[in-house]
């Protein structure tokens, strides 16, 4: 079956341009998640959804940066006004629940962003 | 903030040696601990997801063991192999969201 799928494969913008980030869960999953991963840093998790909600936004590096999740399904991570130490790759995963059993994370393949 | 850490930083083997890395993280509030690999311009993918303390899961030639007390997990990889090149992540589970370590580097030369 398809996996996690996220658009675009790569993004290169101007400082202070706005960007969104697709990311498609595997089909049935409920719970979606986005990290990032800066040059020379680790994964940074940045925001979970729950369904449609998401119960947990405090990794969100600053107010620049929003996200939503639709239908239970395809979420965007949209970032304002980017600025330079945005740049890095950006990971979605998603897994059947958060809560209750633990659950692989299964990993798309990422958007590089990069903030010229 | 929680502090998941794990060693070394890198290795570098020779085809056909075993080795092992570590992974610490906060004995309290424990799930889970996720292993992962994550080889270059591939998405990370899971390894073992392990809760019980003393548990121990083997993929292959890779294993792991869990102790939840003193808040360490262990990867072993028996016999490496090139393919086995990529990073090892673990990933501490309070429940919701998922703190990875800054991972280890594995390289396997032929």
């Amino acid at each position: 079956g398809a996996g996690v799928s996220q658009s675009p494969s790569n993004k290169v913008t101007e400082k202070g341009k706005d960007v969104e980030l697709r990311c498609d869960p595997i089909s049935g999953h409920t719970a979606l998640y986005w990290y990032r991963q800066s040059l020379g840093q680790g994964l940074e998790f940045l925001i979970y959804f729950q369904g449609n909600s998401a119960p947990d936004k405090s990794g969100l590096p600053s107010d620049r940066f929003s996200a939503e999740r639709t239908g239970g399904s395809v979420s965007t991570l949209t970032i304002q006004r980017t600025q330079q130490e945005d740049s890095a790759v950006y990971l979605c995963a998603s897994s059947e629940t958060s809560g209750g059993s633990p659950y692989e994370q299964y990993f798309g393949p990422g958007t590089r962003l990069t903030v010229t | 903030i929680l502090n998941v850490e794990q060693s070394p930083q890198s290795l570098h083997v020779q085809e056909g040696d075993s080795t092992n890395f570590t992974c610490s993280f906060p004995s309290s509030n424990f799930y889970a601990l996720h292993w992962y690999r994550w080889e270059t311009a591939k998405s990370p993918e899971a390894l073992f997801v392990m809760t019980l303390n003393g548990d121990e899961k083997k993929k292959g030639r890779i294993s792991a063991t869990l102790n939840t007390k003193e808040g360490y997990s262990y990867l072993y990889i028996k016999g490496s192999q090139p393919e086995d090149s990529a990073t090892y992540l673990c990933a501490f589970d309070a429940g919701n969201m998922l703190t990875f370590g800054g991972g280890t580097r594995l390289m396997v030369k032929p």
